[in-house]
Parts: structure tokens; C-alpha cells; sequence
């Protein structure tokens, strides 16, 4: 069946730094949504990518989506203490999502 | 703003015991998810519904069942609790039937079972 993989599965970054977690699936997806986590909190919507080689920012946060819509990610500029958690990404299977494993961030300040 | 609810954030069960998990969302949505998140796992679909009375099985079902009665709510039931089910239980919902649309969590229940 469809599986979508994301790493790293863990990154600790100095606060400044950048940081990317990248997403790949086994076929083609119609979108890709990805989701923050924050510690002891519940995964919140980020943003939906649908178009090939689409690619969106929200502040410090750049998503993308890759021209054979299997893979994308989302790298985080000059990271802050604000942004630990852990990050998913999702794709469609019909009509439900299949997330990601998820990549922990953790920034020592 | 979109709320979703479950019943208990922390659980303590004996092995063996009956276990329900409720869910009650209030924006009319469609659609119902339950999840499991374990530590390098993510998010595990057990179950999800997209009408009343209507359900179908997600990736990991063994071991649980559900119930929708109504729109707002959605019941996940351990028949017999086992160790192995201690988790993390994330309830979910989406607006759309038949289309995958984003999806808003409820704040969890950490379930143990002893």
C-alpha cells in the first residue's frame, strides 16, 4: 500500500540554524498536507501543497512540493526555541491521510 | 474555530478491562478518524467514519471498534484492553465526505494499560 516517508527522525539544532525534513512517497499524491506538533500538544494544520513544483512560505517556513508530486519538504530559516516540536507530513489514500513517521525538532538556545 | 474533544486526557486500565474513548467535534463535520501516535511510529489510523452508523477500517484495527450514533461523536472501544494498547489516542475530523481535507485533532487521551 501507499506509505509516506519522512526523514530525519530526529534533529537537534543550535538556535540560528536551518533545518529541513523531507517527505517521500511510494506514488503519486493529488497533495500533501503537513502538520505541527508541539511537545504534549496535538497536531495542528500547517498547509496543503497541490501543484507540481508548488512552493509556499509562512514566515521563516518554505514548503515544497517536488515536480513528480512523490516528495516535499519543509526547511525552517534561522531556527527559534518557538519552533521545537514534531513536524509530519500527510498524504491522501482515498479518502483518509497517511502520515509520515515525523521529524522531532529540538533547538537548544 | 473548529473544537474537538475527547473525554479524558490521562487513562490508568487493567488488562482485560472494557475501555471507550469518546470524541465529540462541533462543526458538522463528515468525517471521524481515530488515531495512535507511538514514538517513531506517527500517527496509526485505527478507524474512521464518514457518516453516521458508517465506518471502515483503518490500518491497525485489531483490538478496537467504534461507534457513531451521531454526527458529533465518535467512540473508540477497547473490547479487552492489553498492554500492547497503551498509547497515545488522537481523535480527528474533517468537513468533506469523500475528499481529503485537512483534518482537526482533538488534544489526545494517554491511555495505560496495566
Amino acid at each position: 500500500g501507499q506509505q509516506v516517508m519522512q526523514i530525519p527522525q530526529y534533529q537537534h539544532v543550535q538556535e540560528g540554524e536551518d533545518f529541513t525534513t523531507y517527505c517521500n512517497s511510494s506514488t503519486t499524491l493529488s497533495n500533501i498536507q503537513w502538520y505541527k506538533q508541539r511537545p504534549g500538544g496535538h497536531p495542528v494544520f500547517l498547509i496543503q501543497l497541490v501543484k507540481s513544483g508548488e512552493v509556499k512560505k509562512q514566515k521563516r517556513l518554505t514548503f515544497q512540493f517536488g515536480e513528480a508530486k512523490k516528495n516535499s519538504s519543509l526547511h525552517i530559516t534561522a531556527t527559534q526555541t518557538t519552533d521545537v516540536g514534531t513536524y509530519f507530513c500527510a498524504g491522501p489514500r482515498g479518502n483518509k491521510l497517511v502520515f509520515g513517521a515525523g521529524t522531532i525538532l529540538r533547538v537548544k538556545s | 474555530d473548529v473544537k474537538v474533544t475527547q473525554s479524558s486526557r490521562y487513562l490508568v486500565k487493567r488488562t482485560g478491562e472494557k475501555v471507550f474513548l469518546e470524541c465529540v467535534q462541533d462543526m458538522d463535520h463528515e468525517n471521524m478518524f481515530w488515531y495512535r501516535q507511538d514514538p517513531g511510529l506517527g500517527l496509526r489510523l485505527i478507524y474512521f467514519s464518514y457518516d453516521v452508523k458508517m465506518k471502515e477500517k483503518g490500518d491497525i484495527p485489531e483490538g478496537y471498534s467504534v461507534s457513531r450514533e451521531k454526527k458529533e461523536r465518535f467512540s473508540l472501544i477497547l473490547e479487552s484492553a492489553s498492554t500492547n494498547q497503551t498509547s497515545m489516542y488522537l481523535c480527528a475530523s474533517s468537513a468533506l465526505a469523500g475528499e481529503t481535507d485537512t483534518q482537526y485533532f482533538g488534544p489526545g487521551t494517554r491511555l495505560t494499560v496495566l
